[in-house]
Protein backbone atom coordinates (compact mmCIF):
# COMPACT_ATOMS: atom_id res chain seq x y z
CA UNK A 1 0.00 0.00 0.00
CA UNK A 2 1.08 3.35 -1.15
CA UNK A 3 2.73 5.38 2.36
CA UNK A 4 1.59 8.09 3.42
CA UNK A 5 2.75 11.70 5.21
CA UNK A 6 0.51 13.57 7.29
CA UNK A 7 1.10 16.66 9.99
CA UNK A 8 1.50 14.96 13.38
CA UNK A 9 -0.72 17.45 15.17
CA UNK A 10 -2.70 20.54 14.19
CA UNK A 11 -4.59 23.24 16.68
CA UNK A 12 -7.47 24.87 15.84
CA UNK A 13 -10.92 26.64 17.47
CA UNK A 14 -14.53 25.74 17.93
CA UNK A 15 -16.33 27.52 14.30
CA UNK A 16 -13.28 27.16 12.62
CA UNK A 17 -12.83 24.99 9.35
CA UNK A 18 -9.97 22.63 9.77
CA UNK A 19 -7.96 21.23 6.67
CA UNK A 20 -6.15 18.12 7.39
CA UNK A 21 -3.38 17.47 4.29
CA UNK A 22 -2.03 14.04 3.27
CA UNK A 23 0.71 13.14 0.91
CA UNK A 24 0.58 10.48 -0.71
CA UNK A 25 3.07 10.59 -3.43
CA UNK A 26 3.18 6.75 -4.76
CA UNK A 27 -0.78 6.20 -5.31
CA UNK A 28 -1.69 3.51 -7.78
CA UNK A 29 -4.32 4.07 -10.39
CA UNK A 30 -6.10 1.75 -8.42
CA UNK A 31 -5.35 2.93 -5.53
CA UNK A 32 -8.23 4.84 -3.17
CA UNK A 33 -8.31 7.61 -0.23
CA UNK A 34 -9.87 6.79 2.98
CA UNK A 35 -10.09 8.89 5.71
CA UNK A 36 -10.67 7.45 9.62
CA UNK A 37 -11.46 9.15 12.74
CA UNK A 38 -10.19 7.59 16.31
CA UNK A 39 -11.02 8.68 19.90
CA UNK A 40 -9.23 8.19 22.75
CA UNK A 41 -9.67 4.07 23.87
CA UNK A 42 -12.16 3.79 21.14
CA UNK A 43 -11.54 1.92 17.34
CA UNK A 44 -11.26 4.11 14.39
CA UNK A 45 -14.45 5.73 12.42
CA UNK A 46 -14.72 5.70 8.68
CA UNK A 47 -15.23 9.25 7.91
CA UNK A 48 -14.80 9.21 3.96
CA UNK A 49 -13.22 7.54 0.91
CA UNK A 50 -12.99 9.38 -2.51
CA UNK A 51 -10.72 8.43 -5.94
CA UNK A 52 -10.93 12.20 -7.69
CA UNK A 53 -12.10 15.53 -7.35
CA UNK A 54 -14.29 16.45 -4.83
CA UNK A 55 -16.56 13.86 -2.09
CA UNK A 56 -18.87 14.95 0.34
CA UNK A 57 -21.00 13.74 3.37
CA UNK A 58 -22.79 14.60 6.47
CA UNK A 59 -19.77 14.72 8.18
CA UNK A 60 -16.64 16.12 6.06
CA UNK A 61 -15.32 17.02 2.41
CA UNK A 62 -12.48 15.33 0.43
CA UNK A 63 -10.79 16.98 -1.59
CA UNK A 64 -8.30 15.02 -3.96
CA UNK A 65 -6.28 17.17 -6.56
CA UNK A 66 -5.75 15.82 -10.68
CA UNK A 67 -2.68 14.21 -9.97
CA UNK A 68 -3.77 12.33 -6.98
CA UNK A 69 -0.37 12.70 -4.75
CA UNK A 70 -2.31 14.49 -2.03
CA UNK A 71 -5.78 15.32 -0.30
CA UNK A 72 -7.50 17.04 1.88
CA UNK A 73 -10.04 16.10 4.21
CA UNK A 74 -11.82 19.65 5.24
CA UNK A 75 -14.17 19.55 8.04
CA UNK A 76 -16.74 22.38 8.59
CA UNK A 77 -17.04 24.30 11.69
CA UNK A 78 -15.14 21.97 14.34
CA UNK A 79 -16.53 21.39 18.18
CA UNK A 80 -14.69 20.57 20.63
CA UNK A 81 -16.06 16.99 20.19
CA UNK A 82 -14.10 16.61 16.96
CA UNK A 83 -10.64 16.80 18.84
CA UNK A 84 -9.44 12.99 18.14
CA UNK A 85 -6.83 11.34 15.51
CA UNK A 86 -7.15 11.63 11.85
CA UNK A 87 -5.79 8.83 9.63
CA UNK A 88 -5.54 8.54 5.87
CA UNK A 89 -5.35 5.71 4.38
CA UNK A 90 -4.32 4.74 0.42
CA UNK A 91 -5.04 1.71 -1.15
CA UNK A 92 -7.05 -0.86 -3.37
CA UNK A 93 -10.73 -0.71 -2.62
CA UNK A 94 -11.23 -4.02 -1.77
CA UNK A 95 -8.68 -4.28 0.54
CA UNK A 96 -8.73 -0.88 1.63
CA UNK A 97 -11.38 -1.53 3.71
CA UNK A 98 -10.11 -4.76 4.88
CA UNK A 99 -6.67 -5.20 5.34
CA UNK A 100 -6.08 -1.34 6.22
CA UNK A 101 -2.45 0.62 6.77
CA UNK A 102 -2.81 2.67 9.12
CA UNK A 103 0.31 5.65 9.45
CA UNK A 104 0.76 7.89 12.24
CA UNK A 105 -2.32 9.83 11.80
CA UNK A 106 -2.98 13.80 12.19
CA UNK A 107 -3.78 14.17 16.25
CA UNK A 108 -6.08 17.34 16.17
CA UNK A 109 -7.10 19.54 18.77
CA UNK A 110 -9.71 21.59 19.22
CA UNK A 111 -10.34 24.77 21.66
CA UNK A 112 -13.12 26.34 22.94
CA UNK B 1 -27.99 -2.62 15.59
CA UNK B 2 -25.64 -3.66 17.73
CA UNK B 3 -21.90 -2.96 16.80
CA UNK B 4 -18.71 -5.04 16.65
CA UNK B 5 -18.55 -6.41 20.55
CA UNK B 6 -15.41 -7.09 22.09
CA UNK B 7 -14.38 -8.94 25.27
CA UNK B 8 -12.98 -8.57 27.48
CA UNK B 9 -12.55 -4.94 27.54
CA UNK B 10 -9.44 -5.13 29.69
CA UNK B 11 -7.33 -7.51 30.49
CA UNK B 12 -4.06 -8.43 32.79
CA UNK B 13 -1.58 -11.25 31.76
CA UNK B 14 1.75 -12.35 33.38
CA UNK B 15 4.64 -12.62 30.79
CA UNK B 16 4.85 -16.51 29.24
CA UNK B 17 1.06 -16.80 29.71
CA UNK B 18 -1.53 -16.90 26.92
CA UNK B 19 -4.42 -14.83 26.50
CA UNK B 20 -7.38 -15.62 23.83
CA UNK B 21 -9.59 -12.39 22.82
CA UNK B 22 -13.56 -12.21 21.51
CA UNK B 23 -15.41 -10.17 18.70
CA UNK B 24 -18.62 -10.77 17.72
CA UNK B 25 -19.05 -9.11 14.65
CA UNK B 26 -21.92 -7.02 13.37
CA UNK B 27 -24.96 -9.22 12.15
CA UNK B 28 -24.21 -10.06 8.37
CA UNK B 29 -21.09 -9.28 8.15
CA UNK B 30 -18.41 -12.10 7.31
CA UNK B 31 -15.40 -10.48 7.39
CA UNK B 32 -13.28 -9.97 10.64
CA UNK B 33 -10.22 -8.31 10.63
CA UNK B 34 -7.68 -7.47 13.64
CA UNK B 35 -4.94 -5.08 14.41
CA UNK B 36 -2.89 -4.43 17.60
CA UNK B 37 -2.66 -0.77 18.45
CA UNK B 38 0.29 0.83 20.64
CA UNK B 39 1.87 4.24 21.51
CA UNK B 40 5.09 3.22 19.70
CA UNK B 41 4.12 1.42 16.43
CA UNK B 42 0.49 2.69 16.35
CA UNK B 43 -2.34 0.99 14.00
CA UNK B 44 -0.87 -2.04 12.66
CA UNK B 45 -2.85 -4.84 11.13
CA UNK B 46 -2.95 -8.64 12.42
CA UNK B 47 -5.08 -10.81 9.78
CA UNK B 48 -8.36 -11.02 8.54
CA UNK B 49 -10.97 -14.00 8.60
CA UNK B 50 -13.42 -14.30 5.84
CA UNK B 51 -16.04 -17.52 5.94
CA UNK B 52 -13.69 -19.13 8.16
CA UNK B 53 -10.54 -18.68 6.53
CA UNK B 54 -7.43 -16.54 7.18
CA UNK B 55 -7.49 -14.21 3.75
CA UNK B 56 -4.87 -11.58 4.63
CA UNK B 57 -1.97 -11.76 7.42
CA UNK B 58 0.55 -8.71 8.49
CA UNK B 59 3.87 -9.36 9.52
CA UNK B 60 3.29 -10.71 13.20
CA UNK B 61 4.80 -13.95 15.10
CA UNK B 62 3.38 -16.88 14.92
CA UNK B 63 2.65 -16.50 18.64
CA UNK B 64 -0.71 -14.77 17.35
CA UNK B 65 -2.95 -16.69 15.86
CA UNK B 66 -6.96 -16.91 14.83
CA UNK B 67 -9.66 -18.44 14.10
CA UNK B 68 -13.29 -17.38 13.06
CA UNK B 69 -16.85 -19.60 13.32
CA UNK B 70 -19.58 -20.74 11.43
CA UNK B 71 -21.36 -17.85 13.03
CA UNK B 72 -18.69 -15.59 11.89
CA UNK B 73 -17.26 -14.66 15.67
CA UNK B 74 -14.08 -14.44 15.77
CA UNK B 75 -11.31 -15.43 18.62
CA UNK B 76 -7.77 -14.26 18.41
CA UNK B 77 -4.84 -16.11 20.58
CA UNK B 78 -1.54 -15.03 21.94
CA UNK B 79 0.90 -17.15 23.52
CA UNK B 80 4.03 -17.11 25.39
CA UNK B 81 3.15 -13.21 26.11
CA UNK B 82 6.07 -10.75 26.35
CA UNK B 83 6.06 -7.32 27.96
CA UNK B 84 5.88 -5.84 24.25
CA UNK B 85 2.54 -7.32 23.55
CA UNK B 86 0.75 -4.89 26.03
CA UNK B 87 -1.07 -3.01 23.38
CA UNK B 88 -5.37 -2.24 22.49
CA UNK B 89 -6.49 -5.16 20.55
CA UNK B 90 -8.93 -4.02 17.87
CA UNK B 91 -11.35 -5.74 15.93
CA UNK B 92 -13.39 -4.72 12.28
CA UNK B 93 -16.04 -6.21 10.77
CA UNK B 94 -17.50 -5.85 6.78
CA UNK B 95 -19.64 -7.60 4.96
CA UNK B 96 -17.38 -8.77 2.69
CA UNK B 97 -16.06 -7.12 -0.60
CA UNK B 98 -15.52 -3.41 -1.18
CA UNK B 99 -17.48 -2.29 2.09
CA UNK B 100 -16.57 -0.65 5.13
CA UNK B 101 -15.18 -1.52 8.07
CA UNK B 102 -16.67 -1.37 11.58
CA UNK B 103 -14.21 -1.15 14.30
CA UNK B 104 -15.40 -2.51 18.14
CA UNK B 105 -13.85 -0.84 21.01
CA UNK B 106 -11.15 -3.01 21.83
CA UNK B 107 -9.38 -5.04 24.26
CA UNK B 108 -7.00 -3.59 25.99
CA UNK B 109 -4.30 -6.08 27.23
CA UNK B 110 -1.72 -5.30 30.05
CA UNK B 111 1.35 -7.66 30.19
CA UNK B 112 3.52 -7.68 33.86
Amino acid sequence: LAKTTQPISMDSYEGQEVNITCSHNNIATNDYITWYQQFPSQGPRFIIQGYKTKVTNEVASLFIPADRKSSTLSLPRVSLSDTAVYYCLVGPLDTGRRALTFGSGTRLQVQP
Amino acid sequence: KAGVTQTPRYLIKTRGQQVTLSCSPISGHRSVSWYQQTPGQGLQFLFEYFSETQRNKGNFPGRFSGRQFSNSRSEMNVSTLELGDSALYLCASSRGENTEAFFGQGTRLTVV
